[in-house]
């Protein structure tokens, strides 16, 4: 069964501060992962898509990178802001029979705040 | 960049009455569109898969009588709630697929129900 599991569940950070979150994933056989940002109330907003052949991807302060051959992936925010304070969460795709991707598999997410 | 434009962002309606989301991908054609609900600090679910033209693939256990979907169009699909009930309260999200995009998913911003 494809399964993306995430950590922390929650997070508690100072402004300024950098984090780190986590993303486990057994999606085979795998086409990319994303990370998203979701404001409470809000839709999913992308933040980096990652293929096979990707290990790092930067987006302003986030940069995640992917380990395809453990199956982990980070999202690293660097000086944090008020602003950041959000869910983020790890999507991966599984690749289809056609070759493209199919079925996504979203992660719980990971609660962030940023305290000032 | 794609963008999706889900209406309305919030709706509360009496128990039994029916309401309707519209999703729309507004600068670019989308053969697939999708739709999910969350439940508060939850991840999102997969409700159904709607392509253009044709019915509908719903999620296990999603009453495909009761949360109706059209894709009447590539740009335009939606989502009736039949009969409501408060344990339908929940935050709907659509996404879009661009045409011959294999994987380039945007999320709407979400469809806030509340039934009373």
């Amino acid at each position: 069964k494809n399964q993306v599991e995430q950590s922390p569940q929650s997070l508690i950070i100072l402004e300024g501060k950098n984090c780190t979150l986590q993303c486990n994933y057994t999606v085979s056989p795998f086409s990319n992962l994303r990370w998203y940002k979701q404001d409470t109330g809000r839709g999913p907003v992308s933040l980096t898509i990652m293929t096979f052949s990707e290990n790092t991807k930067s987006n302003g302060r986030y940069t995640a990178t992917l380990d395809a051959d453990t199956k982990q992936s980070s999202l690293h925010i660097t000086a944090s802001q008020l602003s950041d304070s959000a869910s983020y969460i790890c999507v991966v795709s599984a690749r289809n029979s056609g070759g493209g991707a199919d079925g996504l598999t979203f992660g719980k997410g990971t609660h962030l705040i940023i305290q000032p | 960049g794609a963008v999706v434009s889900q209406h309305p962002s919030w709706v509360i309606c009496k128990s039994g009455t029916s309401v309707k989301i519209e999703c729309r991908s507004l600068d670019f054609q989308a053969t697939t569109m999708f739709w999910y609900r969350q439940f508060p600090k939850q991840s999102l679910m997969l409700m159904a898969t709607s392509n253009e033209g044709s019915k509908a693939t719903y999620e296990q256990g999603v009453e495909k009588d009761k949360f109706l979907i059209n894709h009447a169009s590539l740009t335009l699909s939606t989502l009736t709630v039949t009969s409501a009930h408060p344990e339908d309260s929940s935050f709907y999200i659509c996404s879009a697929r661009p045409a011959g995009a294999n994987y380039g998913y945007t999320f709407g911003s979400g469809t806030r129900l509340t039934v009373v």
